[in-house]
């Protein structure tokens, strides 16, 4: 089976107190990995991606995340949260079946974020 | 980068009729996609849009429900056909350049 899982449907953080996302995959490829945010009522804005170069990516906005192949797993990770990171994550795949075009997302991880 | 637009950005329809969404890119992408995002859920694949030929379409769409069209490189359209309060829901334009896919701000449908 080929597969995104986000372990998380929802994640709540105090203001300056750093934040873990989990993402984890299955697939039979080396795959692209992405990391998308929706804030609400606004469009997906890409956060970083990973694409087979340095496994350790850094994003927008102090945002990170580290390719884990043994793991299968994408987490994104921020040191600090800031209240404007209040959104909807989505962890998305892409290489399924060999195929670029085939890009899976996540169920989406909403992240609060409290005062 | 790519900047993507849609229109309408929002609409609401009454069950029965149709509503065409459109899709430009500001750069010549190689790939456009349609997805759909129904409330509080995440983004499901409905179709490639190929330019000049018929789109590929995802397991549970088909092309007499979600009729779609790519003249060139750059612009898209999406009909959603014969509406029924169930087809209410984001939909969502993308466009692949390079090994990253861009996303248009969506197009907000409610049917009654």
């Amino acid at each position: 089976a080929q597969s995104v899982t986000q372990l998380d449907s929802h994640v709540s953080v105090s203001e300056g107190t750093p934040v873990l996302l989990r993402c984890n995959y299955s697939s039979s490829y080396s795959p692209s990995l992405f990391w998308y945010v929706q804030h609400p009522n606004k469009g997906l804005q890409l956060l970083l991606k990973y694409t087979s170069a340095a496994t350790l990516v850094k994003g927008i906005n102090g945002f990170e995340a580290e390719f884990k192949k043994s793991e299968t797993s994408f987490h994104l990770t921020k040191p600090s949260a800031h209240m404007s990171d209040a959104a909807e994550y989505f962890c998305v795949v892409s290489g399924f079946r060999g195929n670029n075009n085939d890009m899976r997302f996540g169920a989406g991880t909403r992240l609060t974020v409290k005062p | 980068s790519a900047v993507i637009s849609q229109k309408p950005s929002r609409d609401i329809c009454q069950r029965g009729t149709s509503l065409t969404i459109q899709c430009q890119v500001d750069s010549q992408v190689t790939m456009m996609f349609w997805y759909r995002q129904q409330p509080g859920q995440s983004l499901t694949l409905i179709a490639t849009a190929n330019q000049g030929s018929e789109a590929t379409y995802e397991s549970g769409f088909v092309i007499d429900k979600f009729p779609i069209s790519r003249p060139n490189l750059t612009f898209s359209t999406l009909t959603v056909s014969n509406m029924s309060p169930e087809d209410s829901s984001i939909y969502l334009c993308s466009g692949r350049l390079g090994e990253t896919q861009y996303f248009g701000p969506g197009t907000r449908l409610l049917v009654l």
